[in-house]
């Protein structure tokens, strides 16, 4: 199946500083990549969704100056949580549509888990 | 009313039964179906990818898809162990929004 690597697994930082999340596709192009969030024991929320070369739409609620997704290239798209607080702290999951050979399913990384001290 | 509803458990089985899954959902336009496997702190597999209604196998793995009812299924022959996490199912009409049910959380005891 399709590969979706993200980076870093995990990340701890100061409360104020920005971390950037990395999403990549190893073997297969995605014009679409989308963003969840996830807290402990509940279903995925959708963040926004990553269209390569032009601007992410976000979700109702989800600040765009907080979480602000690049997606410059076929196979990479970023999140950045800006002046990350502990509210911020959460498991952030992205995924990449495929759509070949009939299949139209999302395939996704392993996740970030992102503690704000 | 939401648009996929799931039974979020928690669901325990003996090593080697049979377990079933199951998902309805309400609009009658979706036409993928898949099932993903979590673990904690993972990020969630793809297990079973089917299009339309009929049946799908692949290995212990059987998804069902009966449309007329908007209902899916994924059955796990010989559960292991190794099975016990959160089973997610999703859909999606063209692939532009996929919509999740909120999870069943399995554990398989030796």
């Amino acid at each position: 199946g399709a590969v979706v690597s993200q980076h870093p697994s995990w990340v701890i930082c100061k409360s104020g500083t920005s971390v950037k999340i990395e999403c990549r596709s190893l073997d297969f192009q995605a014009t679409t990549m989308f963003w969840y969030r996830q807290f402990p024991k509940q279903s995925l929320m959708l963040m926004a969704t990553s269209n390569e070369g032009s601007k992410a739409t976000y979700e109702q609620g989800v600040e765009k100056d907080k979480f602000l997704i690049n997606h410059a290239s076929l196979t990479l798209s970023t999140l950045t949580v800006t002046s990350a607080h502990p509210e911020d702290s959460s498991f952030y999951i992205c995924s990449a549509r495929v759509r070949e050979q009939g299949v139209n399913g999302l395939f996704f990384g392993s996740g970030t888990q992102l503690s704000v001290l | 009313q939401k648009e996929v509803e799931q039974d979020p458990g928690p669901l325990s089985v003996p090593e080697g039964a049979i377990v079933s899954l199951n998902c309805t959902y309400s609009n009658s336009a979706f036409q993928y179906f898949m099932w993903y496997r979590q673990y904690s702190r993972k990020g969630p597999e793809l297990l079973m990818y089917t299009y339309s209604s009929g049946n799908k196998e692949d290995g212990r793995f059987t998804a069902q898809v009966d449309k007329s009812s908007k209902y899916i299924s994924l059955f796990i022959r010989d559960s292991q162990p190794s099975d016990s996490a959160t089973f997610l199912c999703a859909m999606t009409f063209t692939g532009n929004q996929f919509y999740f049910g909120t999870g069943t959380s399995l554990t398989v005891i030796p």
